[in-house]
C-alpha cells in the first residue's frame, strides 16, 4: 500500500490563478481530511469527506472547494489564489483505530 | 474555540522520560483524547489514544486523570528523534460526522544530548 498520496509537492501560484491539490488513499478508507498547516501554527482543517458524494465545510474553507467522485480521491481545488493561501497542505485519511493517516503535505506559494 | 491546552514547548534530556500534559477541562463523555506528533515538516503521526483508561503502546503510555479533565503522554526514553510537535486532541466518536480532528499548536518537545 501507498498510503495517502499528494501530487504536486511544491507550487508557485501567481495571484489570481487556479490549481487542484491531488490526493489518493488506497486502504479504502471513507474518511478523508484537508488541512492547512501555516508557518509555526498547528493544523486547521479545511474540508472533509465521510464518504464518495459527501463533503463538508471544517474551520477554514474560504476560498476552497472540493468533491469525492470516487472512495480513492479527494482532490482539492483552489479558486483566485490568494496569498493568504501561503501554506503547506495535508491530505488525511481515516482508518484502522480511528487514527489519521496523513500524506507528506503539499508546499504551495502564492506570489 | 481551543478544546486543549497544551504548553508550548519542553525540553527532555535524552534517555530520560518525557512527560507532555494536556488540559482538557470541557472533555464531555463521549470524546477521546488523541495524541499525535509532526517532525519537522512531515504530516503528522499517529502515537496513542484512549477513554477512560490508561493505555499502553510501543510508542508512549497515556495517562487520564480519573476526572478526565487532563492527560499526560509520556515517552519513557526519550530518543534525539523524538524531537517533534506533540499535538494532544480530543474527538467525538461519531459516525456519519466527519469524527474531526482539530489541532492546535502542540508542544514543541526537544530533545537534548
Amino acid at each position: 500500500n501507498a498510503g495517502v498520496t499528494q501530487t504536486p509537492k511544491f507550487r508557485i501560484l501567481k495571484i489570481g490563478q487556479s490549481m487542484t491539490l491531488q490526493c489518493a488513499q488506497d486502504m479504502n478508507h471513507n474518511y478523508m481530511y484537508w488541512y492547512r498547516q501555516d508557518p509555526g501554527m498547528g493544523l486547521k482543517l479545511i474540508y472533509y469527506s465521510v464518504g464518495a458524494g459527501i463533503t463538508d465545510k471544517g474551520e477554514v474553507p474560504n476560498g476552497y472547494n472540493v468533491s469525492r467522485s470516487t472512495t480513492e480521491d479527494f482532490p482539492l481545488r483552489l479558486e483566485l489564489a490568494a496569498p493568504s493561501q501561503t501554506s503547506v497542505y495535508f491530505c488525511a485519511s481515516e482508518g484502522g483505530g480511528e487514527k489519521l493517516f496523513f500524506g507528506s503535505g503539499t508546499q504551495l506559494s502564492v506570489l | 474555540d481551543a478544546k486543549t491546552t497544551q504548553p508550548p514547548s519542553m525540553d527532555c534530556a535524552e534517555g530520560r522520560a518525557a512527560n507532555l500534559p494536556c488540559n482538557h477541562s470541557t472533555i464531555s463523555g463521549n470524546e477521546y483524547v488523541y495524541w499525535y506528533r509532526q517532525i519537522h515538516s512531515q504530516g503528522p503521526q499517529y502515537i496513542i489514544h484512549g477513554l477512560k483508561n490508561n493505555e499502553t503502546n510501543e510508542m508512549a503510555s497515556l495517562i487520564i486523570t480519573e476526572d478526565r479533565k487532563s492527560s499526560t503522554l509520556i515517552l519513557p526514553h526519550a530518543t534525539l528523534r523524538d524531537t517533534a510537535v506533540y499535538y494532544c486532541i480530543v474527538r467525538v466518536d461519531e459516525l456519519n460526522t466527519g469524527n474531526q480532528f482539530y489541532f492546535g499548536t502542540g508542544t514543541s518537545l526537544t530533545v537534548i544530548p
